[in-house]
């Protein structure tokens, strides 16, 4: 069972469209982070949230913590083509540490 | 700025055969992490080191033992391989304890077994 569900799995998008990603759980975080991963490469990081309720823009990103911090959406605004990868949500459990539990991710293809 | 290095990017072993992945960091970081990556799973946990001196278990240990042989180093052994650990495998580092330290990810050591 994955504790952190992404939706959706697969996404085909033309440039200037909006859209968003959702991650959702039935367990707390203390926080949620969310990467972006390339072909051949590991994921690197776009964002933190710590606090429920909490929202935050990277340029044409805005990632939004729920306010149970149970669950999480990154929305793009006007997507580029630079945008295309895999982007994966990842939480910190309470007393979970250091460890964190990622998402199932969702694969972005942003299109001319 | 190396970050966090893997060898080898590429491997195929046969079924049974034994390997070890290699991980190094340069940051200082206290903590490392070893995750496969699996179509439509995202990153699994296989083990974690997080300080120099620990080891313990992730999401799926099984078949698989680790060795954090100093600060900057974590490796990951397979004794028996098996066609199910064919994956991505990922090392990642990140600075300590507390669990909002982003962690730091190495390119990935693809690894098939026949």
């Amino acid at each position: 069972t994955q504790l952190l569900e992404q939706s959706p799995q697969f996404l085909s998008i033309q440039e200037g469209e909006n859209l968003t990603v959702y991650c959702n759980s039935s367990s707390v975080f203390s926080s949620l982070q969310w990467y972006r991963q390339e072909p051949g490469e590991g994921p690197v990081l776009l964002v933190t949230v710590v606090t429920g309720g909490e929202v935050k823009k990277l340029k044409r990103l805005t990632f939004q913590f729920g306010d149970a911090r149970k669950d999480s959406s990154l929305h793009i605004t006007a997507a580029q083509p630079g945008d295309t990868g895999l982007y994966l949500c990842a939480g910190a459990l309470t007393g979970g540490g250091n460890k964190l539990t990622f998402g199932t991710g969702t694969q972005l293809k942003v299109e001319l | 700025n190396a970050g966090v290095t893997q060898t080898p990017k590429f491997q195929v072993l046969k079924t049974g055969q034994s390997m070890t992945l290699q991980c190094a960091q340069d940051m200082n970081h206290n903590s490392m992490y070893w995750y496969r990556q699996d179509p439509g799973m995202g990153l699994r946990l296989i083990y974690y080191s997080a300080s120099e001196g620990t080891t313990d278990k992730g999401e799926v240990p099984n078949g698989y033992n680790v060795s954090r042989l100093n600060k900057r180093e974590f490796s990951l052994r397979l004794e028996s391989a098996a066609p199910s650990q064919t994956s991505v495998y990922f090392c990642a580092s990140s600075p300590g304890e507390r669990g909002n330290q982003p962690q730091h990810f190495g390119d990935g050591t693809r690894l098939s077994i026949l």
